[in-house]
């Protein structure tokens, strides 16, 4: 299993520009999420999805839109980049499952994105 | 809204030592998640807790959850360099999962 990928692992943008950040994991999860990562702080959720065709708001929405087609896919789109979408963009995987089971959620490796 | 808090936010302690990272949470929650983060690097799992007085260990690593108190624990037994990173708490509600800022954790050796 190659778990949670996400490309590219670095890109540059200029202010303005719009991109898709790829998201994939091959460990036929439910639950899917966004989270940007600041210098030196916690992480804040951008959207999440509990399945195919369902995405909800986290935290900090504004500037970015998902869609999940498939199980396996959740790509985030930014348009009109801004500099203060600079960060390090995490995604994550996990079953799902009812209260009181312990489920497990698994981060890919980060796409670090800098607006210039 | 589910706020979550940290204590501390930084720590640096001599290698042997002990200590504890506090989480607060503000809302009900089903589930509370530690998580270790090395610099440059993505996050790792390290415990799921689900109930009220659930208790996990793991080598060094004990995590603790009073759901009452919207309170849980980290604690570190006789640190040892290799566990300076960064620890993360962060609840579940309504299917978000909400991080606190981390505890950056610096062993001296």
């Amino acid at each position: 299993n190659a778990g949670v990928t996400q490309t590219p692992k670095f890109r540059i943008l200029k202010i303005g520009q719009s991109m898709t950040l790829q998201c994939a994991q091959d460990m036929n999860h439910n639950y899917m999420y966004w989270y940007r990562q600041d210098p030196g702080m916690g992480l804040k959720l951008i959207y999440y999805s509990v399945g195919a065709g369902i995405t909800d708001k986290g935290e900090v929405p504004n500037g970015y839109n998902v869609s999940r087609s498939t199980t396996e896919d959740f790509p985030l789109r930014l348009e009109l980049a801004a500099p203060s979408q600079t960060s390090v963009y995490f995604c994550a995987s996990s079953y799902g499952g009812p209260p009181g089971y312990a489920d497990t959620q698994y981060f890919g490796p980060g796409t670090r994105l800098t607006v210039l | 809204e589910l706020k979550v808090e940290q204590n501390p936010l930084f720590l640096s302690m001599q290698e042997g030592k002990n200590y504890t990272i506090y989480c607060n949470y503000s809302t009900t929650s089903d589930r509370l998640y530690w998580y270790r983060q090395d610099p440059g690097k993505s996050l790792e799992s390290l415990f799921v807790l689900l109930s009220n007085g659930a208790v996990k260990q793991e080598g060094r690593l004990m995590a603790s959850l009073d759901t009452k108190a919207r309170l849980s624990t980290l604690h570190i037994t006789a640190a040892v360099h290799d566990l300076s990173a960064t620890y993360f708490c962060a609840p579940n509600r309504d299917d978000k999962i909400i991080f606190g800022k981390g505890t950056r954790l610096h062993i001296l050796p």
